[in-house]
């Protein structure tokens, strides 16, 4: 995950652009990856998830990509909208609820 | 289904104060977690539960008791609060053991003074 101390990255975008949120994994075990997001005061929502035999995974609107060989994932969000705004963050899992790592997170600001 | 509620919304504690944060699910999830939010740091976990009567020990356990009498609720209990406590809980449910999606609560917020 990120390691960005006490701020959080933030990325601005015009609404109706796309927004694309990176985050570098740390363990080369882990084989399932979760993107999350949460609005201020709320709990962490699932987005999408990918497991490690994809590059890439499609929902309605984001699309997650994996590339392995540099332990990178990313979210992207077409046509971003408002209701966007949020923290986004990714875990990765090696298997079993001990061994996800949750990464600190970006900001995602809408500009409208 | 109300999927998982967390009580309270909002607790302050004087130092050596003990308390219950209570965690509860509908959708008959075995597996169930206890997550603490800092600024600046992502989520770690606490304590979890792969079943009622069954728990175990996440990365941060100290300071913090943990039992699954039922399925569905998991509280967690702080026995001697501490100001490092201070931060948001969330708890958490799922189907499978963490390859599977996590189902989190809206979050309860803990000031230690």
């Amino acid at each position: 995950g990120e390691s960005v101390g006490l701020h959080l990255p933030t990325l601005s975008v015009q609404e109706g652009d796309n927004s694309i949120i990176n985050c570098a994994y740390s363990n080369s075990a882990s084989d399932y990856f979760i993107w999350y997001k949460q609005e201020s005061g709320k709990g962490p929502q699932f987005i999408i998830d990918i497991r490690s035999n994809m590059d890439k995974r499609q929902g309605q609107r984001v699309t997650v990509l994996l590339n392995k060989t540099v332990k990178h994932l990313s979210l992207q969000i077409a046509a971003t909208q408002p209701g966007d705004s949020a923290v986004y963050f990714c875990a990765e899992n090696s298997g079993g609820y001990q061994k996800v790592t949750f990464g600190i997170g970006t900001k995602l600001q809408v500009i409208p | 289904n109300a999927g998982v509620t967390q009580t309270p919304k909002f607790q302050v504690l004087k130092t050596g104060q003990s308390m219950t944060l209570q965690c509860a699910q509908d959708m008959n999830h075995e597996y169930m977690s206890w997550y603490r939010q800092d600024p600046g740091m992502g989520l770690r976990l606490i304590h979890y539960s792969v079943g009622a009567g069954i728990t175990d020990q996440g990365e941060v356990p100290n300071g913090y008791n943990v039992s699954r009498s039922t399925t569905e609720d998991f509280p967690l209990r702080l026995l001697s609060a501490a100001p490092s406590q201070t931060s948001v809980y969330f708890c958490a449910s799922s189907y499978g053991t963490g390859q599977e999606t996590q189902y989190f609560g809206p979050g309860t917020r803990l000031l230690v003074l």
